[in-house]
């Protein structure tokens, strides 16, 4: 089957520009996660949905990121005025909803951002 | 609060040769923990998980791992070498069920022939 796909594989920007990355999970999978990976780190949590809600956005860095999974499955990742601090690959995994042990989270190939 | 420490962000084996990273944690709640792999330009794959049960955990490709909770470790070994297993590694270690894994800074195995 699918796995976790995400689009673009590459984006490249200019400073100040609005940027639109998107995930897709896979199916009948109901949580969802962003993170951030910047070069020589791991990755790093930014949100996390549960169905169509925002369960945990405390990893956001600021009010420039903004995530939305309106129906429960695509979710796009939205970043305002873009800075080149927000140069990175965006990850995105989704997992099936347990609460009696903790699930695989399946990670898609990422989206590099470049801001110029 | 959790987090985790990966020691040695580069690690190099000669082909055939056991394979070990390190991973300590520090975790407020028992703690769910995880391997990743990171090929080239690809997405993270689970190698192994420990949740609950044997502290010995077995995954994919031959690796292991053992949960050491007097020495808050999660070591990674395999061993033996293939020229394959180089790649970027990460510890992810997470609080309870559904919520978002911390993850290590990550070690690159180099592997020679």
């Amino acid at each position: 089957g699918a796995g976790v796909s995400q689009t673009p594989s590459n984006k490249v920007t200019e400073k100040g520009k609005y940027v639109e990355l998107r995930c897709d999970p896979i199916s009948g999978h109901t949580a969802l996660y962003w993170y951030r990976q910047s070069l020589g780190q791991g990755p790093e949590f930014l949100i996390y949905f549960q169905g169509t809600g925002a369960a945990d956005d405390s990893g956001l860095p600021n009010d420039r990121f903004f995530a939305v999974r309106p129906e429960g499955s695509v979710s796009t990742l939205k970043i305002q005025r873009t800075e080149r601090g927000d140069s990175a690959v965006y990850l995105c995994a989704s997992s099936v909803q347990g609460t009696q042990t903790y699930n695989e989270q399946f990670f898609g190939p990422g989206t590099r951002l470049t801001v110029l | 609060a959790q987090s985790v420490t990966q020691l040695g962000s580069h690690v190099s084996v000669s082909e055939g040769a056991l394979v070990l990273l390190r991973c300590n944690y520090s975790s407020s709640v028992p703690p769910y923990l995880f391997w990743y792999v990171q090929y080239p330009n690809q997405g993270l794959q689970l190698l192994l998980k420990y949740t609950t049960g044997a502290t010995l955990v077995k995954g994919i490709n031959g690796f292991e791992a053992e949960f050491k909770k007097s020495e808050t470790s999660f070591h990674l070994t395999k061993p033996s070498a293939h020229m394959s297993d180089a790649a970027e590694y990460f510890c992810a270690v997470g609080a309870q069920a559904g919520t978002a894994l911390i993850f290590g800074k990550g070690t690159t195995l180099s592997v020679s022939s």
